[in-house]
């Protein structure tokens, strides 16, 4: 089976960096997405990986390390619209499906 | 569609009815994925679809739940019997894989169900 877990809050201020960490243990493994999901919105794909090692895409980077089931999603610069929460998943590599963990609210502040 | 679409947005039913939710995938995607998610909780899976065929079932929460996928494109969720623990969103999600660039799911924006 899966399992995933992620920091239920975190608070950060404008401008500042961020750090949201994701472990997981995991039966067969195909990836790891991150997602972000504003209140009362679809969840939108942020990030993939699937090899070891840091994917920079503008203000957000995500890194995985698959021997110690472990990843982060790194966001610079923050922005008040980047207050949402933000959801770690793993595909199984059997099924395909993605498993979700129960995401981190992430609050910016001025 | 640009997008995947799901129908209706919100939905409040009397307890014991039987509902039916829709999604359209984006055209060409192949796999069409049925999650739920209740107040402050993550995405629960529900089923997958494979073309017409739905290979993993495994997450649907009761006998009352069923799902079908007509002509590799839309999708229907069926819960008959309404319960009140059934008051969740439900969100559909399709994905590609081109070229070996993962394009990861794109998700409709779900239906809220609300179940009284």
């Amino acid at each position: 089976g899966q399992n995933i877990d992620q920091p239920t809050e975190m608070t950060a201020t404008e401008g500042a960096i961020v750090q949201i960490n994701c472990t997981y243990q995991t039966s067969g493994f195909n990836g790891l997405f991150w997602y972000q999901q504003h209140a009362g919105e679809a969840p939108t794909f942020l990030s993939y990986n699937v090899l070891d090692g840091l994917e920079e895409k503008g203000r957000f980077s995500s890194f995985l390390s698959r021997s110690k089931g472990y990843s982060y999603l790194l966001l610079k610069e923050l922005q008040m619209k980047d207050s949402a929460s933000y959801l770690c998943a793993v595909r199984d590599l059997v099924t395909d499906k993605l498993i979700f963990g129960t995401g981190t609210r992430l609050q910016v502040f001025p | 569609g640009a997008g995947v679409s799901q129908s209706p947005s919100n939905k409040v039913t009397e307890k014991g009815k039987d509902v039916e939710l829709r999604c359209d995938p984006i055209s060409g995607h192949t796999a069409l994925y049925w999650y739920r998610q209740s107040l402050g909780q993550g995405l629960e899976f529900l089923i997958y679809f494979q073309g017409n065929s739905a290979p993993d079932k495994s997450g649907l929460p009761s006998d009352r739940f069923s799902a079908e996928r007509t002509g590799g494109s839309v999708s229907t969720l069926t819960i008959q019997r309404t319960q009140q623990e059934d008051s969740a969103v439900y969100l559909c999600a399709s994905s590609l894989v081109m070229d070996n660039q993962e394009y990861g799911y794109t998700f409709g924006s779900g239906t809220r169900l609300t179940v009284v």
